[in-house]
């Protein structure tokens, strides 16, 4: 149980174009998914919180415009980043957290394989 | 706010010897404590927690960690590294009520054969 996938797992754009990634909890629903991103050989570094039928809040320094976020649904949240650049160029991971599971009353989040975005 | 701190951000041990990972945390209240693992292109995977019950605490892998609040610490140790415990390991805190993870920067775990 508790698993989340994403899709893709690796794209190549050109600079200047948008590409969409989605993040999927596929066994349990996810009020909250966290969206990180993360440098070659660097720790992650949260992005924003996405809320299930609720504008996402951004990490200070996180350009809201660029990085679009959508929560549409219970299992499904999509982050989109506008006008890519190549240092724009990371691996994005995001998360979701299972409310409804028994006794995870300690925050505990479940990641995805992530997505490695390259902007050429 | 809370923080983590973990010392040495490359790590290598022989097959079969200790693994040792250190992580320290900062925190105005009791947290809880994770370690993940992470391995070349993977997101990550959760090797075990503390949320205020055991202070040791017995993860999968054979990986446990004890939290020890005088000493603010929450290292990772396992007895015999093998060669598939080569990965990036990372030590987390989070506060009840806070859904935000802080992670530390990681420590890159070589297994020498």
């Amino acid at each position: 149980g508790a698993v989340v996938s994403q899709h893709p797992s690796w794209v190549i754009c050109k600079s200047g174009t948008s590409v969409k990634i989605e993040c999927r909890s596929l066994d349990f629903q996810a009020t909250t998914m966290f969206w990180y991103r993360q440098f070659p050989k660097q720790s992650l570094m949260l992005m924003a919180t996405s809320n299930e039928g609720s504008k996402a809040t951004y990490e200070q320094g996180v350009e809201k415009d660029k990085f679009l976020i959508n929560h549409a649904s219970l299992t499904l949240s999509t982050l989109t980043v506008t006008s890519a650049h190549p240092e724009d160029s990371s691996f994005y991971i995001c998360s979701a957290r299972d409310r409804g599971r028994a006794g995870n009353s300690y925050n505990e989040q479940f990641f995805g394989p992530g997505t490695r975005l390259t902007v050429l | 706010a809370q923080s983590v701190t973990q010392l040495g951000s490359h790590v290598s041990v022989s097959e079969g010897a200790l693994v040792l990972l250190r992580c320290n945390y900062s925190s105005s209240v009791p947290p809880y404590l994770f370690w993940y693992v992470q391995y070349p292109n993977q997101g990550l995977q959760l090797l075990l927690k503390y949320t205020s019950a055991a202070t040791l605490v017995k993860g999968i892998n054979g990986f446990e960690a004890e939290f020890k609040k005088s000493e603010t610490s929450f290292h990772l140790t396992k007895p015999s590294a093998h060669m598939s415990d080569a990965a990036e390991y990372f030590c987390a805190v989070s506060l009840f009520g806070n859904e935000k993870l802080t992670f530390g920067t990681g420590t890159r775990l070589t297994i020498i054969p």
